[in-house]
């Protein structure tokens, strides 16, 4: 099993709806984090947290929102998608030290028509 | 907002060539530098951390060098191989960067057999 796991893996869903992307983890990582990525744009941060209790807008937070329900899962919600949220989206997770690794999800496929 | 820049943007090579990329950032404040190696429908995974100037990290054929003092990282492939093609990703984390990874856009590598 994987050790950051994403759910749904593909997703396609209509614009308007309410939409969220789960996010679990086994690693025992305090940190977790949600990232989009788009074609020449490369990985862009929406959210990250640093513990339950720490949550922190990225670089493009707006039309999303997270909850971090408990240490191993962090969820991304998009409260009423629009078309140019059709993305890529990673979960990932790491220790609380600057020199250690991400972890990445496998990632989430999502399409808003 | 940290610029971070990654050179070339891809590269074709045949198989048993080596080859380089470069990572530039800015060197002030500097904590540490992450490589990531993306295959295509996969998910990024890590090949180094580095934090100080003058660190060489190798993993196999692949290898990185950091410069702290003038902002920059090369990775290096040695033989290539057609399984190393993938985007390789670069990220440093420096202060006032509200302790977060800031992203290059990737250099794509492929191999031909």
């Amino acid at each position: 099993d994987a050790d950051v796991t994403q759910t749904p893996r593909n997703r396609i869903t209509k614009t308007g709806k309410r939409i969220m992307l789960e996010c679990s983890q086994t690693k025992g990582h305090d940190r977790m984090y949600w990232y989009r990525q788009d074609p020449g744009l490369g990985l862009r941060l929406i959210y990250y947290s640093f513990d339950v209790k720490d949550i922190n807008k990225g670089e493009i937070s707006d039309g999303y929102s997270v909850s971090r329900q408990a240490q191993a899962k962090f969820s991304l919600s998009l409260e009423s998608a629009i078309p140019n949220q059709t993305a890529l989206y990673f979960c990932a997770t790491s220790e609380g030290q600057l020199n250690t690794e991400a972890f990445f999800g496998q990632g989430t496929r999502l399409t808003v028509v | 907002i940290l610029n971070v820049e990654q050179s070339p943007q891809s590269l074709h090579v045949q198989e048993g060539d080596s080859t380089n990329f470069t990572c530039s950032f800015p060197s002030s404040n500097f904590y540490a530098l992450h490589w990531y190696r993306w295959e295509t429908a996969k998910s990024p995974e890590a090949l180094f951390v580095m934090t100080l100037n003058g660190d060489e990290k190798k993993k196999g054929r692949i290898s990185a060098t950091l410069n702290t003092k003038e902002g920059y990282s090369y990775l290096y492939i040695k033989g290539s191989q057609p399984e190393d093609s993938a985007t390789y990703l670069c990220a440093p984390w420096q202060a006032g960067n509200n302790r977060k990874l800031i992203w290059g856009l990737g250099t794509s590598l492929a191999v031909n057999p």
